[in-house]
């Protein structure tokens, strides 16, 4: 049973127009939430991250918007470039007597159009 | 150039033959892991160590093994590797374990290591 989806393998967007990337979860015990970005042929590279205490935390063209009511979380990218073209995985930490351990989502590849 | 290797790149072999995929990271990071990651399923988790000959099981550690003798490398072990083994791996690594995001607590991944097991 997958405690993090995403329900959108696919994504294509126009150049300069706003990517919305759904994830949905079901653990409430998760106490962060991060994106993660990933090129073809090269591993993932962390992108942004919210506490599960906040609702909002942005950085540039990168926002993230956490719902814990409904236990959703969004990556809004605005404006979006030729250059943000990847798979995007939505991942949730959760704090255990090893440390924090990472569960990931399925990915949406993102294809952004000039 | 902070960073985490991974070799080989890419791999095909035979039911049953032992392999070993190495990984080594040059931050002095404590914490490293491996996952698969797999269509529609993300990555999973494999073995994690938090430090220097501490190692533990993640989500799906049957068929694997891993050791940390060293704070640098991590290898991940296959001793009878099946065909349901096929997958992308990649190795990771953290200044610690609190992997919160940010600038001290992200994971940096290796480039991957494609196998196939036939």
């Amino acid at each position: 049973d997958q405690q993090v989806k995403q329900n959108s393998p696919s994504l294509s967007v126009q150049e300069g127009r706003i990517s919305i990337l759904n994830c949905d979860y079901t653990n409430s015990m998760f106490d962060y939430f991060l994106w993660y970005k990933k090129y073809p042929a090269e591993g993932p590279t962390f992108l942004i991250s919210i506490s599960s205490i906040k609702d909002k935390n942005e950085d540039g063209r990168f926002t993230v918007f956490l719902n814990k009511s409904a236990k959703h979380l969004s990556l809004h990218i605005v404006p979006s470039q030729p250059g943000d073209s990847a798979v995007y995985f939505c991942a949730a930490s959760r704090y255990n007597n090893a440390g924090n351990m990472l569960t990931f989502g399925g990915g949406t590849r993102l294809m952004v159009k000039p | 150039e902070a960073q985490v290797t991974q070799n080989p790149r890419y791999l095909i072999t035979v039911t049953g033959k032992k392999l070993t995929v190495t990984c080594s990271q040059n931050m002095n990071h404590e914490y490293m892991s491996w996952y698969r990651q797999d269509p529609g399923l993300g990555l999973r988790q494999i073995y994690y160590s938090m430090n220097v000959e501490v190692t533990d099981k993640g989500d799906v550690p049957e068929g694997y093994k891993v050791s940390r003798k060293e704070k640098r490398n991590f290898p991940l072990i296959l001793e009878s590797p099946s065909p349901n083994q096929t997958s992308l791996y990649f190795c990771a690594s953290s200044l610690n374990a609190n992997l919160a995001g940010g600038s001290t607590d992200t994971q940096y991944f290796g480039p991957g290591t494609r196998l196939t097991v036939l």
